[in-house]
């Protein structure tokens, strides 16, 4: 089946630690994204990706990084830059272009303890 | 500039009424408007979407929405509403050309009584 995995589903990071949370696609998607997810917030756009080698900041990219040496992968590193990092994180992809809709994944629900 | 706005950020119903969610978007040019669902601690799923076909567009599980270019609306609409049905919505406008950026509402959660 294609779709979008993320792990780990949950994740716990002690304070100044960085920490990677993966994302793997099997829909031969060009874009991804990373999303994150705070309560009465909705998601915002952390960074996103139209090609592999490439990508952008979305609106809250402080404190994050990521790669895209591989379609198929997007991984996004929580530095201990972002001040606070607790948070549930989505990624998503999609053709990238025109108007055809996103897949997400499960997410990943980072804690920082 | 494109942006979402969400008039509730809850609503309540009971099981077997009628569901009106309500979304309003700006853009400066013709936009793509899509409605997910997202239910505690998962992902998001698709339930329908609006790519300037027609302005009456039906999704999964018995939802409909429909384009109104003038009120610059895309209300979200069920006849009747299941107990699964509870769970929070989005609604999310992107550009129809180009790369696709979506941008998000910040959120409807509905609440279904029996």
């Amino acid at each position: 089946d294609g779709g979008i995995t993320q792990s780990p589903k949950y994740l716990f990071r002690k304070e100044g630690q960085n920490v990677t949370l993966s994302c793997e696609q099997n829909l031969n998607h060009d874009a991804m994204y990373w999303y994150r997810q705070d309560p009465g917030q909705g998601l915002r756009l952390i960074y996103y990706s139209q090609i592999v080698n490439d990508f952008q900041k979305g609106d809250i990219a402080e404190g994050y990084s990521v790669s895209r040496e591989k379609k198929e992968s997007f991984p996004l590193t929580v530095t201990s830059a972002q001040k606070n990092p607790t948070a549930f994180y989505l990624c998503a992809s999609s053709p990238g272009q025109g108007t055809a809709s996103a897949f997400f994944g499960q997410g990943t629900r980072l804690t920082v303890v | 500039a494109q942006s979402v706005t969400q008039l509730d950020s809850h609503v309540s119903v009971s099981e077997g009424t009628p569901v009106l969610l309500r979304c309003n978007y700006s853009s400066s040019y013709s936009p793509s408007l899509f409605w997910y669902v997202q239910h505690p601690n998962k992902g998001l799923q698709l339930l329908l979407k609006y790519t300037s076909a027609a302005t009456l567009v039906k999704g999964i599980n018995g939802f409909e929405a429909e384009f109104k270019k003038s009120e610059t609306s895309f209300h979200l609409t069920k006849p009747s509403a299941h107990m699964s049905d509870a769970a929070e919505y989005f609604c999310v406008v992107s550009g129809n050309t180009g790369f696709q950026k979506l941008v998000f509402g910040t959120g409807t959660r509905l609440l279904v009584s029996p």
